[in-house]
């Protein structure tokens, strides 16, 4: 298995552009969580799915974020507009069932707001 | 909710030292605990868990062990190599519910040869 994909590995962009980053979880895996890594405030969780269903999205920063996730093998996470305090590295990661194993996560993504 | 507290790093050691990471949580009920670690420019990798009380977790010649009376999970090692400096993550579930973890602040551990 390739494991979790996330896409793009980078990404730089102005202040008020629409950002989207992309997740693929592995195949089987029926929960997947979105996390925001900063310095500061560490590893945060921002949304979960459940069996593609949002379950919790009481991390989401603001109205700008949203998540999707359309179908088992994908899910993306909006950012509209990005402002320079949205920048981190923000994880997808996904689990054969919510908190029970361990979960697997992607490379991440690096978002530089500018 | 739950909450987890880790020691504050940077951590450094020699190579072959022992390391200790402390590990503290607060929960409802018993829950699974786990360490993940992270490599430099990588996504965190889950290093062991314990599922219920006085179990051990292991792997890579790193332990923890789930203890309830004192609600810790420090995690140790005998003899580092250059090859664990990384950050390394204690994590629980965030409720009793067994909903997504939630993630300590990171420890970073630098080791030196």
């Amino acid at each position: 298995d390739a494991g979790v994909i996330q896409s793009p590995r980078h990404e730089v962009t102005e202040m008020g552009q629409e950002v989207t980053l992309r997740c693929k979880p592995i195949s089987g895996h029926n929960s997947l969580f979105w996390y925001r890594q900063t310095m500061m405030r560490g590893l945060e969780l921002l949304i979960y799915f459940n069996n593609n269903v949002p379950i919790d999205d009481s991390g989401m920063p603001e109205d700008r974020f949203s998540a999707k996730m359309p179908n088992a093998s994908f899910s993306t996470l909006k950012i509209q507009p990005s402002e320079p305090r949205d920048s981190a590295v923000y994880f997808c990661a996904s689990d054969v069932h919510t908190g029970i194993g361990g979960y697997t996560f992607g490379s991440g993504t690096r978002l530089t707001v500018v | 909710g739950n909450s987890v507290t880790q020691m504050e790093g940077p951590v450094t050691l020699s190579e072959e030292a022992f390391l200790t990471i402390n590990c503290t949580y607060t929960a409802t009920g018993y829950p699974s605990l786990f360490w993940y670690v992270q490599y430099p420019g990588e996504g965190l990798q889950l290093l062991l868990k314990a599922t219920k009380a006085d179990d051990k977790g292991s792997n890579k010649g790193f332990e923890a062990t789930y203890r309830k009376e004192t609600t810790s999970f420090h995690l140790e090692k005998g003899s580092v190599q250059v090859s664990d400096s990384a950050v390394y993550f204690c994590a629980l579930p965030a409720n009793q519910a067994g909903t997504a973890l939630i993630f300590g602040k990171g420890t970073t551990l630098s080791v030196s040869s």
